[in-house]
C-alpha cells in the first residue's frame, strides 16, 4: 500500500465555518506534511510532523490548526478562513530518515 | 525570493524524441534534489532524485543530471511518450532527512505531441 489518502477531495466553506481536512497513510512513514498550492504556483510547505510531534510550522496563521492523532493520521482544522485561503491542500508522508515524499491527491478548498 | 527556478513554464516535444526539463537553484546548501510529476487534480508523484555527491542518476527512461558548479539540474526523458504529458516540478532539500523542508520550483508543463 503506497497511498496517501485525503478527504474530502473538495470542500466549500464560508468564512465563519469550522471544517477539517483529513489525511491517512499506511506505509509506516513517521513524517507527515501539509502543503498548500495555489494555481500556477509550486507547493508551499505549511507544517511538518515527525514522530507525531510538530517539528516545522512555516509561520502559518492560527486559523489553520494541524493535528497528528497517531502515526497514520494527519488533520488540518480550519476556522475563520479567508477567501485567499482557497487552494489545493496537499498531504504528504515520508520516512523520517529521508527520501522522497509521497503525496495525496489533495483537497481542493474554496472559501466563500 | 524563488530559490528554485524553472524558467520554462511550458515545453512541447514530439513523441519518441527527448524531453529536457531544466531547473536552476540559488542556495548552494541544497544537497538533495528531486523531480515530481503532477497530473491535473492529482498530487505530485515522485519520479527520480539525485544527491549532490553524484552528477547523474538514471532510472529507465528518466535521467537526472546535476551540475553543482552551475547550480543547475536537468531531467531527460527518452523516448518521450504521450503519458509523460504533465507538469514537472523540481525540488531541493537541505539534506536527505525527511523533515527538512522541500523547496519546489514553479513547474514546467510538458506536452508530448503524438
Amino acid at each position: 500500500d503506497t497511498e496517501v489518502t485525503q478527504t474530502p477531495k473538495h470542500l466549500v466553506m464560508g468564512m465563519t465555518n469550522k471544517k477539517s481536512l483529513k489525511c491517512e497513510q499506511h506505509m509506516g512513514h513517521r513524517a507527515m506534511y501539509w502543503y498548500k498550492q495555489k494555481a500556477k504556483k509550486p507547493p508551499e510547505l505549511m507544517f511538518v510532523y515527525s514522530y507525531e510531534k510538530l517539528s516545522i510550522n512555516e509561520s502559518v496563521p492560527s486559523r489553520f490548526s494541524p493535528e497528528c492523532p497517531n502515526s497514520s493520521l494527519l488533520n488540518l482544522h480550519l476556522h475563520a478562513l479567508q477567501p485567499e485561503d482557497s487552494a489545493l491542500y496537499l498531504c504528504a508522508s515520508s520516512h523520517p530518515w529521508g527520501g522522497e515524499l509521497f503525496f495525496g491527491e489533495g483537497s481542493r478548498l474554496t472559501v466563500l | 525570493d524563488q530559490q528554485v527556478k524553472q524558467n520554462s513554464p511550458s515545453l512541447s516535444v514530439q513523441e519518441g524524441r527527448i524531453s529536457i526539463l531544466n531547473c536552476d537553484y540559488t542556495n548552494s546548501m541544497f544537497d538533495y534534489f528531486l523531480w515530481y510529476k503532477k497530473y491535473p487534480a492529482e498530487g505530485p508523484t515522485f519520479l527520480i532524485s539525485i544527491s549532490s555527491i553524484k552528477d547523474k542518476n538514471e532510472d529507465g527512461r528518466f535521467t537526472v543530471f546535476l551540475n553543482k558548479s552551475a547550480k543547475h539540474l536537468s531531467l531527460h526523458i527518452v523516448p518521450s511518450q504521450p503519458g509523460d504529458s504533465a507538469v514537472y516540478f523540481c525540488a531541493a532539500s537541505l539534506n536527505n532527512f525527511g523533515n527538512e523542508k522541500l523547496t519546489f520550483g514553479t513547474g514546467t508543463r510538458l506536452t508530448i505531441i503524438p
